[in-house]
């Protein structure tokens, strides 16, 4: 069945640098999500990216989908400390099913 | 997210008994899953529906079951609760299969 990967699994910075976290399918996707789930609480839905090699941006926030629609990253310019939580990346699969990567926790150092 | 409601909370229960966990929603969406949550693990589909009365199974089913009679709610069914199913369980649902809206989770425990 589809997995969906997730890379690094943990990551901690100064505040102030940036981070990146990559996502892979082991199948094509016809589009990818981006969440955020901050500690103590639940998955926030942040973005979809459809198109082949679409970039966009939110804020401090860049979300890129690859070229071959298996690939993604969420690169986060100049952390701050609200940036704290675990970010995971969803695509949908078979039979209407949605399935998460393992997600990447971030923590960000005043 | 506003419309989505779990209930309950937060639940205690011994080892071999039943429990039901409802995710209720106002938002009209077709799609609504049941996912758990375990550190190391991630987000791990139970089951899900993609209609009234139609569902399947996700990738960790074994010892569940669901209903869903109706679009507002979801049921999951622990039919016999083990420790092992002792996790932080999510609702969400979706107008597609291309989104998810979580409701705030169902820490459940089994002693």
């Amino acid at each position: 069945g589809q997995q969906v990967m997730q890379i690094p699994q943990y990551q901690h910075v100064q505040e102030g640098e940036d981070f990146t976290t990559y996502c892979n399918s082991s199948t094509t996707l016809s589009n990818i999500q981006w969440y955020k789930q901050r500690p103590g609480g639940h998955p926030v839905f942040l973005i979809q990216l459809v198109k082949s090699g679409e970039v966009k941006k939110q804020k401090r926030l860049t979300f890129q989908f690859g070229e071959a629609k298996k690939n993604s990253s969420l690169h986060i310019t100049a952390t701050q400390t609200t940036d704290v939580g675990t970010y995971f990346c969803a695509g949908p699969g078979s039979n209407y099913k949605l399935t998460f990567g393992k997600g990447t926790l971030l923590t960000v150092n005043p | 997210d506003a419309g989505i409601t779990q209930s309950p909370r937060h639940k205690v229960t011994e080892t071999g008994t039943p429990v039901t966990l409802r995710c209720h929603q106002t938002e009209n969406h077709r799609y609504m899953y049941w996912y758990r949550q375990d550190p190391g693990h991630g987000l791990r589909l139970i089951h899900y529906s993609y209609g009234v009365k139609d569902t399947d199974k996700g990738e960790v089913s074994d010892g569940y079951s669901v209903s869903r009679s109706k679009t507002e709610d979801f049921l999951l069914t622990l039919e016999s609760a083990t420790s092992s199913q002792t996790s932080v369980y999510f609702c969400a649902t979706g107008r597609t299969n291309t989104e998810a809206f979580f409701g705030q989770g169902t820490r459940l425990t089994v002693v």
